[in-house]
């Protein structure tokens, strides 16, 4: 099984700034990587695939990079509603894993 | 826009077998295009994938969870089931349904969730 592991668990950060959020898979998963934002009380919600495809309808403050084994979820510049739970995941080998999140709580 | 709306029992007792369905709605669960999965959060914790069915009736589970799992599908309700038995405390989580976008080989994503339900196992 692929180890997905997050960095920080924590991230705090003012509205308006960046937020630079990790994660490394424990061998190489190519680019067969997902983002997901959730928020308290919700599903999970898709933003990237293919470690740097935008899905449907999210803002392009959202960006994602890497491959192999590390990965990187970029929000240019954050708003209110951004403040949540984040998650990767990968999908190159079974079972499908997911690190344990990144919650970004404001500054 | 597709939809997925789980449902079943909140409180299952340990020992006993949980059981949960999830209602499509926009989509139809015999397209080729996706697999339906079922993945759980134990609360204040991360997301574990339990496994999914095609809709051919093939099936892939965790194998974590493996021996006590079984998905169904049933095409006429347009619905696909996840039954789990022998449940303890430990598999108290919320349950959601997911469709599991095929967009390559080898590539799939969960584009759409259900809101999950809340399961309890408990005397």
């Amino acid at each position: 099984e692929i180890v997905m592991t997050q960095s920080p668990a924590t991230l705090s950060v003012s509205p308006g700034e960046r937020a630079t959020l990790s994660c490394r898979a424990s061998q190489s998963i190519n680019s067969n990587l997902a983002w997901y934002q959730q928020k308290p009380g919700q599903a999970p919600r898709l933003l990237i695939y293919g470690a740097s495809t935008r899905a449907t309808g999210i803002p392009a403050r959202f960006s994602g990079s890497g491959s192999g084994t590390e990965f990187t979820l970029t929000i240019s510049s954050l708003q209110s509603e951004d403040f949540a739970v984040y998650y990767c995941q990968q999908y190159n080998n079974w079972p499908l894993t997911f690190g344990g999140g990144t919650k970004v709580e404001i500054k | 826009q597709v939809q997925l709306q789980e449902s079943g029992p909140g409180l299952v007792k340990p020992s006993e077998t949980l059981s949960l369905t999830c209602t499509v709605s926009g989509g139809s669960v015999s397209s080729g295009s996706y697999y339906w999965s079922w993945i759980r959060q134990p609360p204040g914790k991360g997301l574990e994938w339990i496994g999914y069915i095609y809709s051919s009736g093939s099936t892939n589970y965790n194998p974590s969870l493996k021996s006590r799992v079984t998905i169904s599908l049933d095409t006429s309700k347009n619905l696909f089931s996840l039954k789990l038995s022998s449940v303890t405390a430990a598999d108290t989580a919320v349950y959601f349904c997911a469709r599991d976008w095929i967009y390559g080989y080898g590539r799939y994503i969960f584009d759409y969730w259900g809101q999950g339900t809340l399961v309890t196992v408990s005397s």
